[in-house]
């Protein structure tokens, strides 16, 4: 089955805990990213990736850190935490050049206290 | 400042009847827009799209429509179901966008009551 996975789905931590949220897409898929959703404001771009060792910045990209070592796993690094990133995480993926078909993951909560 | 809006938070409709969801924009570059429909605890998933090349799309049930001079596009569906009840999601981006980057408005939560 094509899917986008990722862990954890939940996630309670405290400001300054470093944490990471993986995604991992069984497509092959070229283009992987990430998404922050907040009440209002829609889905915002935090980092997206075109390819193996590939990453730029989205709209959001401020406290996170990403990596493309392998092409199926696009992880997201918060290194130090803060509660303005309480939000709900979404990873995306596509082929290249195919934006109708971004293929979501689950959603990750995250509450920073 | 927002580019992409979706000024209704929700709306609620009587099933059997025409649900229809607004959307506007302000980039002039977007030339791709698409719709996703979203359920509690899933990720998005894409519904329908349209290209400014045309002013209408179909797929069933659903029909979106694009006035470029208006910076206005809409989801029409019709008849409305029950399973319809979700959060819709408007999304915009310029089809030479090698990034696929999408910009998406604020939501609309559908509920249709039986």
């Amino acid at each position: 089955e094509a899917q986008v996975t990722q862990n954890p789905r939940y996630l309670i931590t405290v400001t300054g805990k470093k944490l990471t949220v993986t995604c991992s897409q069984n497509m092959n898929h070229e283009y992987m990213s990430w998404y922050r959703q907040d009440p209002g404001l829609g889905l915002r771009q935090i980092y997206y990736s075109m390819n193996v060792e590939v990453t730029d910045k989205g709209d959001v990209p401020e406290g996170y850190k990403v990596s493309r070592k392998e092409k199926r796993n696009f992880p997201l690094i918060l290194e130090s935490p803060s509660p303005n990133q309480t939000s709900l995480y979404f990873c995306a993926s596509s082929l290249l050049g195919r934006t109708d078909t971004q293929y979501f993951g689950p959603g990750t909560r995250l509450t920073v206290l | 400042d927002q580019q992409v809006k979706q000024n209704s938070p929700s709306l609620s409709v009587q099933e059997g009847r025409i649900s229809i969801l607004n959307c506007d924009y302000t980039n002039s570059m977007f030339d791709y827009f698409l719709w996703y429909k979203k359920y509690p605890a899933e990720g998005p998933t894409f519904l329908i799209s349209i290209s400014s090349i045309k002013d209408k799309n179909e797929d069933g049930r659903f029909t979106v429509f694009l006035n470029k001079s208006a910076k206005h596009l809409s989801l029409h569906i019709v008849p409305s179901q029950p399973g319809d009840s979700a959060v819709y999601f408007c999304a915009a981006t310029a089809e030479n966008n090698a990034g696929n980057m999408l910009t998406f408005g604020g939501g609309t939560r559908l509920m249709v009551k039986p």
